[in-house]
């Protein structure tokens, strides 16, 4: 079945520099890939997704690359701030149900 | 508002008397699924059902029952809990299974303590 892995497992950066989590995925068929934020005490929540017909996606200060070719997916977040402190999963699926990555614990420190 | 309503959302028992984990979704979806997440392993899927009566495997479903008599209401039963069954569950519902269903709702999480 499909594989994914996330890295990196933990990340911290400084209030207003960017982040930057990749998933690489196994499974050619997957043509779909969703971003979910985890804010503690909560389940997840969907922030972005693409599809595998498009190459970048962005919405504000997220953004979300595909590379069909090398099978990995990446999450950019610019100019971060203290409540995107979160975990962050991503996720694909084709035809058969979405399969998670093993999620990143991001800290933005003030 | 639309959501995925789960109960309890902490319970502490002891190893082999049963329990039922409550899951309701007011969004008419199709599909719907149970996953639990514990500390370096994210969250893995137990079962899931695309529609009343339909449920699947996911990757761990040793140890767990689920049923789908209704659209809105998907049940977790675990039948003889025991202590490697400790974990945060996560009841999720969408539109449909797949890459053009739409956003997986996940409930508030239910945290599962088996003595």
């Amino acid at each position: 079945g499909e594989n994914v892995e996330q890295h990196p497992s933990t990340l911290s950066v400084q209030e207003g520099d960017s982040a930057v989590i990749k998933c690489t995925y196994s499974d050619s068929a997957s043509n779909y890939f969703p971003w979910y934020k985890q804010e503690l005490g909560k389940g997840p929540q969907l922030i972005i997704d693409i599809r595998s017909n498009v190459g970048e996606k962005k919405d504000q200060r997220i953004a979300v690359t595909l590379n069909k070719t090398a099978k990995h997916f990446s999450l950019h977040i610019t100019e971060t701030q203290p409540e995107d402190s979160a975990v962050y999963f991503c996720a694909t699926s084709g035809n058969t149900p979405l399969v998670f990555g093993k999620g990143t614990r991001l800290s933005v420190i003030a | 508002e639309a959501q995925v309503t789960q109960n309890p959302r902490y319970l502490i028992t002891v190893t082999g008397k049963k329990l039922t984990v409550t899951c309701s979704q007011n969004m008419n979806h199709e599909y719907m699924s149970w996953y639990r997440q514990d500390p370096g392993l994210g969250l893995r899927q137990i079962y899931y059902s695309m529609n009343v009566e339909v449920t699947d495997k996911g990757d761990v479903p040793e140890g767990y029952k689920v049923s789908r008599k209704e659209k809105r209401n998907f049940p977790l039963i675990l039948e003889s809990p025991s202590p490697n069954q400790t974990s945060l569950y996560f009841c999720a519902s969408s539109l449909g299974q797949g890459s053009g269903t739409g956003e997986l709702f996940f409930g508030e999480g239910s945290r599962l303590t088996v003595l």
